[in-house]
């Protein structure tokens, strides 16, 4: 069955990064799109950026350019979401999700990222 | 493209039928327009995509229809497990926008 399995809760501090992993499984990795989509508490849903595992061709929301960096690992079917110079604001949950030009159809966990002073 | 979802809270009892609405500021390519929905502690799950077209497991009391600019997701009978928060999302241009969300609550 597909699954999507993400890295585990992050504390960071103002100004540090943060990398969250996203192991797929149950699929062809490299045929499906990935997109990370976070919540912050309390609030809707906000898509952040996509990759294709298969050229590792990616895309950001305008508000993330610079600070976010998607890779992937096709070896371990894996994808990363690298977010950079953290804020209070960036406190969320992230999640990754897999898609095909049909809505995005499988959702990992989430993961819990708190930046605090 | 963004997202103006209404109402923003849906307050019904089981049984009843629910409309959900989603409107665009702009009209979305090939109504690439998807429905969510989200329980407490979950992960969103794909209802609708290509703005009518039920994903795989969804049970047909969820139907979707719409285009260009105006959407809406149905739910014929409300079951009790309906209630949560149903989001849209437009992936026809970039960046893939959701619009904020309708709690469905029971009346």
């Amino acid at each position: 069955q597909v699954q999507l399995v993400q890295s585990g809760a992050e504390v960071r501090s103002p100004g540090a990064s943060v990398k969250v992993s996203c192991k797929a499984s149950g699929y062809t990795f490299t045929d499906y799109y990935i997109h990370w989509v976070r919540q912050a508490p309390g609030q809707g849903l906000e898509w952040m950026g996509w990759i294709h595992p298969n050229s590792g061709g990616t895309k950001f929301a305008q508000k993330f350019q610079g600070r976010l960096t998607l890779t992937r690992d096709t070896s371990i079917n894996t994808s990363y979401m690298d977010l950079t110079r953290l804020r209070l604001d960036d406190t969320a949950l992230y999640y990754c999700a897999r898609e095909l030009v049909a809505g995005l159809d499988f959702w990992g966990q989430g993961t819990l990222v708190t930046v605090s002073s | 493209v963004v997202l103006t979802q209404s109402p923003g809270t849906l307050s019904l009892s089981p049984g009843e039928r629910a409309t959900l609405s989603c409107r665009a500021s702009h009209n979305i390519n090939s109504n690439y327009l998807a429905w969510y929905q989200q329980k407490p502690g979950q992960a969103p799950r794909l209802l609708i995509y290509g703005a009518s077209s039920r994903a795989t497991g969804i049970p047909d009391r969820f139907s979707g229809s719409g285009s260009k600019t105006d959407f809406t997701l149905t739910i014929s009978r409300l079951e009790a497990e309906d209630f949560a928060v149903y989001s849209c999302q437009q992936y026809g241009s970039l960046p893939y926008t959701f619009g904020q969300g309708t709690k469905l609550e029971i009346k």
